[in-house]
């Protein structure tokens, strides 16, 4: 149990379609990463917000954006979704500093039909 | 960009064997995470390394910064044990992301 809950757990979109997808920090992590893990592969770093700042990308086109709230949550959004799309989206929440450990959500499994 | 690369890709061991995980990066790190995961996809933070060993329990890493390798080894392995073992990187400050390996696949056989 890492305290890090991502929602929804699996979920089911056509092509084209816009999705959100959610994640609660443990208490009092400010910063949140987000990853794209396809079938077989290892985990894509989307982006890190830090108090409710983008501070970091990886390459990942604009449609994929995202939110932090004051609460510290974090929202990813994938607009006009593509089938490549399909994968595992990782959440994980850690204090700033690049000595922070991560703690991991248990993700949310996206389909793209 | 930091390419990682870990071996074996697979590993079928009996219980009780001494298992080794090695990860491979080609640029300079500030950090180096070891993590698990299991089938499902919640994945657990094992060890997060910038120098020298760490030990928890019957899990042991080390990192070598010259040689830009670690090491994952886990002793007298247990069918819990099975998962996908994935080394993760970070290259610069603390808003640069992780870069991971693809993941070695262990599996504990009784």
């Amino acid at each position: 149990e890492t305290g890090v809950t991502q929602s929804p757990t699996h979920l089911i979109k056509t092509r084209g379609q816009q999705v959100t997808l959610r994640c609660s920090s443990q208490s009092g992590h400010n910063t949140v990463s987000w990853y794209q893990q396809a079938l077989g592969q290892g985990p894509q770093f989307i982006f890190q917000y830090y108090r409710e700042e983008e501070n970091g990308r990886g390459n990942f086109p604009p449609r994929f954006s995202g939110l932090q709230f004051p609460n510290y949550s974090s929202e990813l959004n994938v607009n006009a979704l593509e089938l490549d799309d399909s994968a595992l989206y990782l959440c994980a929440s850690s204090l700033p500093g690049y000595t922070g450990e991560l703690f991991f959500g248990e993700g949310s499994r996206l389909t793209v039909l | 960009k930091n390419e990682v690369e870990q071996s074996p890709q697979n590993l079928t061991a009996q219980e009780g064997e001494f298992i080794t995980i090695n990860c491979s990066y080609s640029v300079g790190i500030s950090a180096l995470h070891w993590l698990q995961q299991h089938p499902g996809g919640g994945i657990v933070s094992l060890f997060m390394l910038s120098s020298g060993k760490k030990k928890h329990g019957r899990l042991i890493a080390t990192i070598n910064i010259q040689e830009k390798h670690s090491s994952l080894h886990i002793t007298a392995s247990h069918p819990r044990d099975s998962a996908v073992y994935i080394c993760a990187v970070r290259s610069g400050g603390g808003a640069d992301g992780l870069t991971f390996g693809k993941g070695t696949h262990l599996i504990i056989q009784p």
